[in-house]
């Protein structure tokens, strides 16, 4: 059964800050990895989609890469924003396509202090 | 623009009482699901469907039930039975290729 953790699971950094969030995940057979952000009381945002063809993706301020033989994903953030604060969750959908159910790690609650 | 609307955004179900949560996408995506967030034991999926007129239970099916007689719609009923049902709700679409989208979340309240 794939499980996915978030490591840490709480981050709090002064604004302007690079920082990384990190993702793992037990079972390498994955069709693709997907961070999310979700603001308190909100539906999940997606950030990033890595397939597992792919090494990394950039969009703006984040990067996110994939390491399948390892198990494991990092988000990059660019000079942190206390806009940037939420909680970050990472999915994996396993071998079969994108149509199947995602596992969720647990996330990262990220506050940027201004 | 394309989404999926979930509604209503609050919800309070009396003891007893069957109540159904609303998920509309306009994405054309084939794949829809049911997710239940609760705080400190992440998302855990309820049910999800690939193609209309068909859907799977998940890993906490217990006291839900779905139907997807379009492809645009696949509202979920939380039943009497369901002993447990205070949570954040959310609807996801996919499509092969383009991950998943979510809505924005219904929260439901037994009072």
């Amino acid at each position: 059964k794939q499980e996915v953790t978030q490591i840490p699971a709480a981050l709090s950094v002064p604004e302007g800050e690079n920082l990384v969030l990190n993702c793992s995940f037990t079972d390498s057979a994955i069709y693709n990895l997907q961070w999310f952000r979700q603001d308190p009381g909100k539906g999940l945002t997606s950030l990033l989609l890595i397939q597992s063809s792919q090494r990394e993706q950039t969009s703006g301020r984040l990067n996110a890469s994939l390491d399948k033989s390892s198990g494991r994903s990092t988000l990059y953030i660019a000079a942190s924003q206390p806009g940037d604060s939420a909680t970050y969750l990472c999915a994996v959908s396993p071998i079969g396509g994108s149509n199947y159910k995602l596992t969720f790690g647990k996330g990262t609650l990220l506050t940027v202090n201004p | 623009d394309g989404g999926i609307t979930q509604s209503p955004k609050y919800l309070f179900r009396k003891e007893g009482q069957n109540v159904t949560l609303s998920c509309e996408q306009n994405l054309n995506h084939d794949a829809m699901y049911w997710y239940r967030q609760d705080p400190g034991q992440g998302l855990r999926l309820i049910y999800y469907s690939q193609i209309v007129n068909d859907f799977q239970k998940g890993d906490i099916a217990e006291g839900y039930s779905v139907s997807r007689e379009k492809k645009e719609s696949f509202p979920l009923t939380v039943t009497s039975a369901q002993k447990n049902p205070t949570a954040f709700y959310l609807c996801a679409s996919s499509s092969t290729g383009y991950g998943y989208t979510f809505g924005s979340g219904t929260r439901l309240t037994v009072v």
